[in-house]
């Protein structure tokens, strides 16, 4: 089954606002995990990743948060705008260098 | 755009039917995965090719089936289609020597009537 779950399915957010997802996974010998934003119509395009051995990244108004002890990724997105509607899928690259993805996030925003 | 085209777009069948899926990767990646995204689902692993050779499947039956190509680009096959195939089919392409970096086409929705 699974191992990349996620906690909330739909995610409201002002227009400007920081939005955070969350993401929990539970294969802990998973070393590489990314963030996967789709639009409608699109496949799933890359955002950032991060490595195990890191517990933040940061890339163009986005963050990636990785916390080990836990087993909890999470992506944060800065001053939200009206492109960044899309669902927002965590993944993990399991031990065998296979990607596998969880549920995801629908990402709307609120004008 | 990520360079890695599908096709066809779109394609119904009914139960029962076989149906051939296309993939063209990405210039300079020698690696195709496919993944199944059901409505609503994150993208599910079905297989991954390299060097025309299976590299790693996900637990999908023997009627999926692929092939890779000298070129790199890649079929995905069905046979005996059932009414849970209705999905949408995504190829990634990337470098077997940086893995990680999927990069998606726009997917086949499959209809099965």
């Amino acid at each position: 089954g699974e191992s990349v779950g996620l906690h909330l399915p739909t995610l409201s957010v002002q227009e400007g606002d920081n939005s955070i997802i969350n993401c929990a996974y539970s294969n802990s010998a998973s070393d590489y995990f990314i963030w996967y934003k789709q639009e409608s119509g699109k496949g799933p395009q890359f955002i950032i990743d991060i490595r195990s051995n890191m517990d933040k990244r940061q890339g163009q108004r986005v963050t990636v948060l990785l916390n080990k002890t836990v087993k909890h990724l999470s992506l944060q997105i800065a001053a939200t705008q009206p492109g960044d509607s899309a669902v927002y899928f965590c993944a993990e690259n399991i031990p065998d260098d296979k990607i596998i993805f969880g549920k995801g996030t629908r990402l709307h925003i609120l004008p | 755009e990520t360079g890695v085209t599908q096709s066809p777009t779109h394609l119904i069948k009914t139960r029962g039917q076989q149906v051939t899926l296309r993939c063209s990767s990405q210039s300079g990646h020698n690696t195709v995965s496919w993944y199944q995204q059901a409505l609503g689902q994150g993208p599910q692993f079905i297989f991954q090719y390299y060097r025309e050779e299976e590299n790693g499947r996900g637990n999908f039956p023997p009627r999926f089936s692929g092939l890779q190509f000298p070129n790199y680009s890649s079929e995905l096959n069905v046979n005996a289609l059932e009414l849970d195939d209705s999905a949408l089919y995504l190829c990634a392409s990337s470098r077997l020597e940086s893995n990680e970096k999927l990069f998606f086409g726009s997917g086949t929705q499959l209809s099965v009537l």
